[in-house]
């Protein structure tokens, strides 16, 4: 069974620009997350979709950042314009289901710096 | 709101020696679950263990353990003989039931097992 893909794998841009995180979740999962980590943290909640629809972006800084998960499946994460403070891992991870159950899958993760 | 606390940063063991890494919680719901997550160096996130808030009994998985303390709120993570390949960042994460399953993440512990 093929994991969750993401691409790129880094990524250097200059602060004021803009930068697309891709993502492929596992064949079948219906819920797909898209995680911020700063370096020394845990990974903090940007936006969660069940399908293609949004069940939670609080925290989700929706000025600059933007998500969209067509038809289910890939999703895209994007930042315009990045600031330096985005610099970290952006992590996608898919469940089979929502609810207090099942495990998350991660992907490798996608590392942004913001010069 | 949810929140996980990991109130140790780092901690130190012994090859073989067992550890335990400790991890409270604080929830409203009464369904969700409690997931542990190791990231080594290289970035990945991998998943050791879970406990549904209606187990009655303590998860194990190999040599990892899950002591569960329902009326305390911890969730803290028993490793037993401890190997070098164990020298990782540890995170507690939580999910519960309402809002399709909100995950929420601790800080983690960078665990370093000594020869």
């Amino acid at each position: 069974e093929a994991g969750v893909a993401q691409s790129p794998r880094y990524k250097i841009i200059e602060k004021r620009q803009s930068v697309a995180f891709w993502c492929n979740p596992i064949s079948g999962h219906a819920t797909l997350y898209w995680y911020q980590q700063i370096l020394g943290q845990g990974p903090k909640l940007l936006i969660q979709f069940q399908n293609n629809g949004v069940v939670d972006d609080s925290q989700l800084p929706k000025d600059r950042f933007s998500a969209e998960r067509l038809k289910g499946v890939d999703s895209t994460l994007k930042i315009q314009p990045a600031k330096l403070e985005d610099s970290a891992v952006y992590l996608c991870a898919s469940s089979f289901f929502g609810g207090q159950g099942g495990e998350q899958f991660f992907g490798p993760g996608t590392r942004l710096t913001v010069l | 709101a949810q929140k996980i606390t990991q109130t140790q940063p780092g901690m130190f063991v012994q090859e073989k020696e067992a550890v335990t890494l400790d991890c409270t919680y604080d929830t409203s719901d009464q369904s969700y679950g409690l997931f542990w997550y190791k990231q080594p160096s290289s970035g990945e996130m991998i998943f050791l263990i879970y406990q549904g808030s209606y187990d009655e009994q303590n998860a194990t998985e190999g040599r990892y353990s899950l002591n569960f303390q329902k009326a305390r709120k911890s969730a803290n993570l028993v490793i037993s003989a401890s190997q070098l390949g164990d020298s990782a960042m540890y995170f507690c994460a939580m999910r519960v039931n309402t809002n399709a399953g909100k995950s929420t993440f601790g800080d983690g512990t960078t665990l370093t097992v000594k020869p």
